[in-house]
């Protein structure tokens, strides 16, 4: 089993639709959780930290569920601009080593 | 104003040069990397380098060496290039405080690296 795993889509969806994207990872000591996002030919982009009780930052909702060890992002109203790909990051406790995901693909259409 | 910088953004080269990849971070962290990113968009870690420690991603050939003259600042040094070089190449800085926790990790506008 990969570290950490991400469906690469990709996701197809209308303007307005809520979409939302999971990513499990392997290693149960894991403890910091992001989700950042990449536009073509940009750098990743910190999205946001998934806290263990959940977070929302907009029309954007982030969970983690540690008992089944994944976390998901939802979000919600999709614009044109939420097409990008989204990368889930996994680190250990005191680790200074991220493990990355592949990416999920989003493509918001009109 | 920005927060991680890498010069040069483009570099096109031969085959057994040796070329060099600069990276600078204003965000007063202590954590400095190195990624690769192929043209399947995996970003896969090479180097990470905090206060002088440095881990290396033991599937990176020693042609690949970094190198800090301070907390600021992680150069990427590239002997012999090949060219299954050809990748983007970023660089990231992060901080991590043990009362606080982990903010996660900002990143360059990556280095276009082609080898011809």
């Amino acid at each position: 089993r990969k570290e950490v795993e991400q469906d690469p889509g990709p996701f197809n969806v209308p303007e307005g639709a809520t979409v939302a994207f999971n990513c499990t990872y392997s290693n149960s000591a894991s403890q910091s959780f992001f989700w950042y996002r990449q536009d073509c030919r940009k750098e990743p982009k910190l999205l946001m930290s998934v806290y263990s009780s959940g977070n929302e930052d907009g029309r954007f909702t982030a969970q983690l569920n540690r008992a089944s060890q994944y976390i998901s992002l939802l979000i919600r109203d999709s614009k044109l601009s939420d097409s990008a790909t989204y990368l889930c990051v996994v680190k250990g406790r005191g680790s200074y080593i991220p493990t990355f995901g592949r990416g999920t693909s989003l493509i918001v259409h009109p | 104003d920005t927060a991680v910088s890498q010069t040069p953004k483009y570099l096109v080269t031969q085959m057994g040069n040796d070329k060099s990849i600069k990276c600078e971070q204003n965000l007063g962290h202590d954590t400095m990397y190195w990624y690769k990113q192929d043209s399947k968009k995996f970003l896969k870690i090479m180097f990470s380098y905090n206060n002088k420690e440095l881990i290396i991603n033991e599937t990176v050939p020693n042609r690949f060496s970094p190198k800090s003259p301070d907390k600021a600042h992680l150069n990427l040094h590239i002997n012999s290039l090949e060219l299954g070089d050809s990748a983007v190449y970023f660089c990231a800085s992060s901080q991590y405080n043990s009362g606080t926790g982990d903010y996660g990790q900002y990143f360059g506008p990556g280095t276009r690296l082609t080898v011809t």
